[in-house]
């Protein structure tokens, strides 16, 4: 069946550097990948999201990469600040479907 | 444009009991997920709805089940429930006018603690 796998489970960053969470498909049919970002005491919200036909897509100081061919997708947060410290989740999903898979999440802590 | 609401937030029941829970969603959006969340097994799908018809179904047990109504708001419903079924349950909403995989915006969670 569908599997995501997210590492790691736990990354603490220093304020202003980099932070890269990274994730693997197991289903070849998935063509759909969002990054959502839950904070305490919230629903998970889109962060950013990228399509099969599309190598990278940045916005700001986050961007994802996907490997097709390794199934695999990467979250990547430049000069993080203190209020991106949360859980992140990957997902991938099925064109047709609206099932989204998820990963197992990574708590991110940007320490000042 | 108003986000996904979901009712009750919070809710304690008793094992053999039932519950119901409601989602709405983001207006002009016409499918809706459902997923619950525990520590245990992180993020998992329930089900989807669209124009009134359960379109996918995730694995779970015939107990969870859900239904929407022609205004798109829904329902998930929890008979005989039991310890393990404490969870944040997680409402999504997506428009969904095409073949295309669209994005799915979610809702705070009803928080489940069953005793």
């Amino acid at each position: 069946g569908e599997n995501v796998e997210q590492h790691p489970s736990t990354l603490s960053v220093q304020e202003g550097d980099s932070a890269v969470i990274k994730c693997t498909y197991s289903d070849s049919a998935s063509n759909y990948f969002p990054w959502y970002k839950q904070e305490l005491g919230k629903g998970p919200q889109l962060i950013i999201d990228i399509r099969s036909n599309v190598g990278e897509k940045k916005d700001q100081r986050i961007a994802v990469t996907l490997n097709k061919t390794a199934k695999h997708f990467s979250l990547h947060i430049t000069e993080t600040q203190p209020e991106d410290s949360a859980v992140y989740f990957c997902a991938a999903s099925i064109r047709g479907f609206q099932k989204l898979v998820f990963g197992t999440g990574t708590r991110l802590l940007v320490s000042p | 444009k108003a986000g996904v609401t979901q009712t009750p937030r919070y809710l304690i029941k008793t094992r053999g009991q039932q519950v119901t829970l409601s989602c709405s969603p983001i207006s002009g959006h016409r499918s809706v997920s459902w997923y619950q969340q525990t520590p245990g097994q992180g993020l998992q799908f329930l089900f989807e709805y669209f124009s009134e018809t359960q379109r996918n179904k995730g694995n779970f047990p015939g107990r969870f089940s859900g239904r929407q109504f022609s205004n798109s708001r829904s329902e998930m419903n929890v008979s005989t429930l039991e310890l393990g079924d404490s969870a944040l349950y997680l409402c999504a909403s997506s428009i969904q006018s095409g073949g295309i995989q669209e994005t799915q915006y979610f809702g705070p969670g009803t928080r489940l603690l069953v005793l």
